[in-house]
């Protein structure tokens, strides 16, 4: 499986951008998913990126860089219904491409 | 249309009692999953099923976890004479395709706290 790392936590102010970067391993890599996990309640898709790029999905954002091994989330126009954590999680390639490791989550916290 | 459900959602054990946690997927999806989040950290892999056939289980812990999906619909993660260390909570989620890249759909999880 992928190494994904992200940062643990974040801090943003309501109403600013923040971006939230996640690094993996680029052997046996084949597509980026982002989750946001409230606390308590199940992951919800976000985002997948299987090509070099940003995809813009209103006011959220995920970029992908395969060659780097690295990906972002782009969150604008912070709202506190934002606080959550997000999971990065990365498809492998061949014959297990159903399974995504997971990386730890970055805990946000959105304040006024 | 329903989502993902889960039961029990909070199962307290006493080390050593065998408990069995339900999944009912989306209607219709044929894959399904299930996942271990402990506090603090992202879910991790537990096994895979393509509609009744567990088609990877190379996450289960140990030779105490057992899931199954007879029907091909609803699953059971069951977990004999549980430990401390299965304090977590079980994510199921389902999605409509074989391959990686279709979305999961997650339920809103288990938490077993096992005393």
């Amino acid at each position: 499986g992928q190494n994904i790392d992200q940062p643990t936590e974040m801090t943003a102010t309501e109403g600013a951008i923040v971006q939230i970067n996640c690094t993996y391993q680029t052997s046996g890599f084949n597509g980026l998913f982002w989750y946001q996990q409230h606390a308590g309640e199940a992951p919800t898709f976000l985002s997948y990126n299987v090509l070099d790029g940003l995809e813009e999905k209103g006011r959220f954002s995920s970029f992908l860089s395969r060659s780097k091994g690295y990906s972002y989330l782009l969150l604008k126009e912070l709202q506190m219904k934002d606080s959550a954590s997000y999971l990065c999680a990365g498809r492998n390639s061949g014959a297990g491409s159903y399974q995504l490791t997971f990386g730890k989550g970055t805990k946000l916290s959105v304040i006024p | 249309g329903a989502g993902v459900s889960q039961s029990p959602r909070y199962k307290v054990a006493k080390r050593g009692q065998d408990v069995a946690l339900r999944c009912d997927p989306i209607s219709g999806h044929v894959s399904l999953f299930w996942y271990q989040q402990a506090l603090g950290q992202g879910p991790e892999f537990l096994t895979y099923f393509q509609n009744e056939a567990q088609l990877d289980k190379s996450g289960l812990p140990s030779d105490r976890f057992f899931a199954e999906r007879p029907e091909g619909s609803v699953s059971t993660l069951k977990i004999q004479r549980t430990q401390q260390e299965d304090s977590a909570v079980y994510l199921c989620a389902s999605s409509e395709g074989l391959a990686g890249n279709y979305e999961q759909y997650f339920g809103p999880g288990t938490r077993l706290t096992v005393t």
